[in-house]
């Protein structure tokens, strides 16, 4: 079985500040973990992916995200947020074997100037 | 952006009624979902498809079905519409399976049943 658990569903931090979003997967064999944003009445947008190979992995817009299999954790992070990052982001999952994504259930990033 | 079309983008439409949601991509990829997207619960799978007229069963199929007749065309059929399936369903699309061929998403299609 593979699940996602995103910590937080709102996230507050102001302009300029580390934005830091949490998500821990479930899964018995190596996982594929993925980040999505999504911008108000939009679909889904591929922030970053980790698929095998190097743990620390940088994305579009800045992000970046580090793969550490001890802590089953897959954070999001942004060393300066911007105004323009306030979105609701998603954790995903896919494990090998399995043919679909779990997605976690979000967490909206508000940027306050 | 990948070449994916739903229609329509907006429906109000009252319960009992028949509702067909239609994704088109123009990108030829073997692998289309339907998902629905509702607060508190993220993306929550409903059907999918791996080929022409082959398609499995998501987390939450039960009163939706769907029809796959050509690669470029995903099908949800609500046969019956209740007031529970008002949400914003999203199609995506990959290549394949592999975690280098990574799904993307269509606009979304706002469904409201009265």
């Amino acid at each position: 079985a593979q699940s996602v658990t995103q910590l937080g569903s709102h996230v507050s931090v102001s302009e300029g500040a580390l934005v830091l979003l949490r998500c821990n997967y479930s899964s018995s064999v190596p996982p594929y973990l993925f980040w999505y944003v999504q911008y108000p009445n939009q679909g889904l947008q591929l922030l970053l992916k980790y698929t095998t190979g190097a743990t620390l992995v940088k994305g579009i817009n800045g992000f970046e995200a580090e793969f550490k299999k001890s802590e089953t954790s897959f954070h999001l992070t942004k060393p300066s947020a911007h105004m323009s990052d306030a979105a609701e982001y998603f954790c995903a999952v896919r494990s090998s074997g399995y043919s679909t994504l779990t997605f976690g259930k979000g967490t909206m990033l508000l940027v306050s100037p | 952006d990948a070449g994916i079309t739903q229609s329509p983008r907006h429906k109000v439409t009252e319960t009992g009624t028949p509702v067909t949601l239609r994704c088109h991509q123009t990108e030829n990829h073997r692998y289309m979902y339907w998902y629905r997207q509702d607060p508190g619960h993220g993306l929550r799978l409903i059907h999918y498809s791996y080929g022409v007229k082959d398609t499995d069963k998501g987390e939450v199929s039960d009163g939706y079905s769907v029809s796959r007749s050509k690669t470029e065309d995903f099908l949800l059929t609500l046969e019956s519409a209740t007031s529970s399936q008002t949400s914003v369903y999203f199609c995506a699309i990959s290549e394949g399976q592999n975690s280098n061929q990574p799904q993307h998403f269509g606009d979304g299609t706002r469904l409201s049943i009265l």
